[in-house]
């Protein structure tokens, strides 16, 4: 079985331009996650989808943010116009319904530098 | 105040060694407790998870939950080389999805 995948793995783009990453989460997976590791910190929490509906998006920093989940499937989060503060890991996380947390599996992540 | 603090390290030990990994908590509303494996440049991976406080074994890994000093551990006995990565605790108020709350993590090395 496939598990959480994520695109791209590492992205290096200048302050304010644009970027998309993207996560293809394990099939069946109602629960979709991300995150973000900014250097030295600890993981982050950004949003979370229950299917293509946002669940909580408490963690999203501004309005630079922008997360979708098309028809319950993969997941974009796209950052426009990227600061220098916003580079990171980005972490995927998926997990089946009524299974929250506990058995959410991470992807590789995506390693976001904005020079 | 962070939500949870972790030992950063680094540490290293010897293998075979008996390892203790530790956090520290404040919110006194987390019920479920997991421990997280990050090697070099891949995502997290779930090594084990405990509701509420007590004792949870599984192979060389055992977590304990102690809820009154809001205090976590992972021990690792007969430590392994591959056991070097770095380990993440990670904590929630529930299990209907609701965001974890991360430590640091604390990168761990295992001499042969």
């Amino acid at each position: 079985e496939a598990g959480v995948t994520q695109f791209p793995s590492h992205s290096v783009i200048e302050k304010g331009q644009t970027v998309t990453l993207r996560c293809d989460p394990i099939s069946g997976h109602d629960n979709l996650y991300w995150y973000r590791r900014v250097m030295g910190k600890e993981i982050k929490f950004l949003l979370h989808f229950v299917k293509e509906s946002k669940q909580d998006e408490s963690g999203m920093p501004n309005n630079r943010f922008l997360a979708e989940r098309t028809g319950g499937t993969y997941s974009t989060l796209k950052v426009q116009p990227a600061e220098l503060e916003d580079s990171g890991v980005y972490f995927c996380a998926s997990s089946p319904w009524l299974k929250g947390d506990t058995e959410a599996f991470f992807g590789q992540g995506t390693r976001l530098t904005v020079v | 105040q962070k939500e949870v603090e972790q030992d950063p390290g680094p540490l290293s030990v010897p293998e075979g060694a008996i390892v203790s990994l530790n956090c520290t908590y404040s919110n006194s509303a987390f019920q479920y407790f997991m421990w997280y494996r990050q090697y070099s440049r891949k995502g997290p991976e779930l090594l084990m998870y405990t509701y509420s406080s007590g004792n949870k074994e599984d192979g060389r890994f055992t977590a304990q939950v102690d809820k009154s000093s809001k205090y976590i551990s992972l021990f690792i006995r007969d430590s392994q080389p591959s056991d070097s990565a770095t380990y993440l605790c990670a904590m929630s108020f529930s299990n209907t999805g609701n965001q974890f709350y991360f430590g640091t993590g604390t990168s761990l090395t295992v001499i042969p």
